[in-house]
């Protein structure tokens, strides 16, 4: 069984502060997708990194996946209260046709 | 709306009742995915289809559930007896089958089903 591990599971920090929130496995995945939830709201993708060393950056949010594709990280610079909410991985495995998500980081950005 | 929709989004009902929920995937998706979360978790896949085929089913999936998708087009989950522990939210996603490159393609989840089972 495929695990994906986040930390910290919680997070609570001031608008404009900078923030790294962590993906970690002991398994290798294909693809590593981040998403972002809303209360009551199903998960929205925000990114799709498939290959070791590869870095997205999506306006303030930069993506890394590990060079051997066990980890990945999210850095957000200058947090905003727009930011807020729950910050899942999810890892596509060999047959890749279904996800294993981590448990997510609850990110809270306070004005 | 062109997005995943399911029905309904809210469902309240006591131990040992029967619930069926609705999901409607993006149309031209050929892929159609269940997971359930609960509080402080993240989604754990359920099943899921490709057409109107049902590939896989998790071990959690107990024999009280049943998930079907007609024609490959909608899908329902339907919970017989529901129990305490099935309280959750019921997440539909669907997508297009892999790239060329064999990875899974974007998920798209509709909004979810919370189901409280009292």
């Amino acid at each position: 069984t495929q695990l994906l591990e986040q930390s910290p599971q919680f997070l609570s920090i001031q608008e404009g502060e900078n923030l790294t929130v962590y993906c970690n496995s002991s398994s290798v995945f294909s693809s590593l997708q981040w998403y972002r939830q809303e209360p009551g709201e199903g998960p929205v993708l925000l990114v799709t990194v498939v290959t070791g060393g590869e870095v997205k950056k999506l306006k303030r949010l930069t993506f890394q996946f590990g060079d051997a594709r066990k980890d990945s990280s999210l850095h957000i610079t200058a947090a905003q209260p727009g930011d807020t909410g729950l910050y899942l991985c999810a890892g596509g495995g060999g047959s890749n046709y279904k996800l294993t998500f981590g448990k997510g980081t609850l990110l809270t950005v306070n004005p | 709306d062109t997005g995943v929709s399911q029905d309904p989004r809210h469902k309240i009902t006591k131990r040992g009742q029967n619930v069926t929920f609705r999901c409607d995937p993006i149309s031209e998706h050929n892929r159609l995915y269940w997971y359930r979360q609960t509080l402080g978790q993240g989604p754990e896949f359920l099943t899921y289809f490709q057409n109107e085929a049902q590939l896989e089913k998790s071990r959690l999936l107990s024999d009280r559930f049943s998930a079907e998708r007609p024609k490959g087009s909608f899908s329902t989950l339907e919970i017989q007896r529901t129990e305490q522990g099935d309280s959750a939210m019921y997440l539909c996603a669907s997508s297009f089958g892999p790239s060329a490159g064999g990875l899974t393609g974007e998920l798209f989840f509709g909004e979810g089903s919370r189901l409280t089972v009292l």
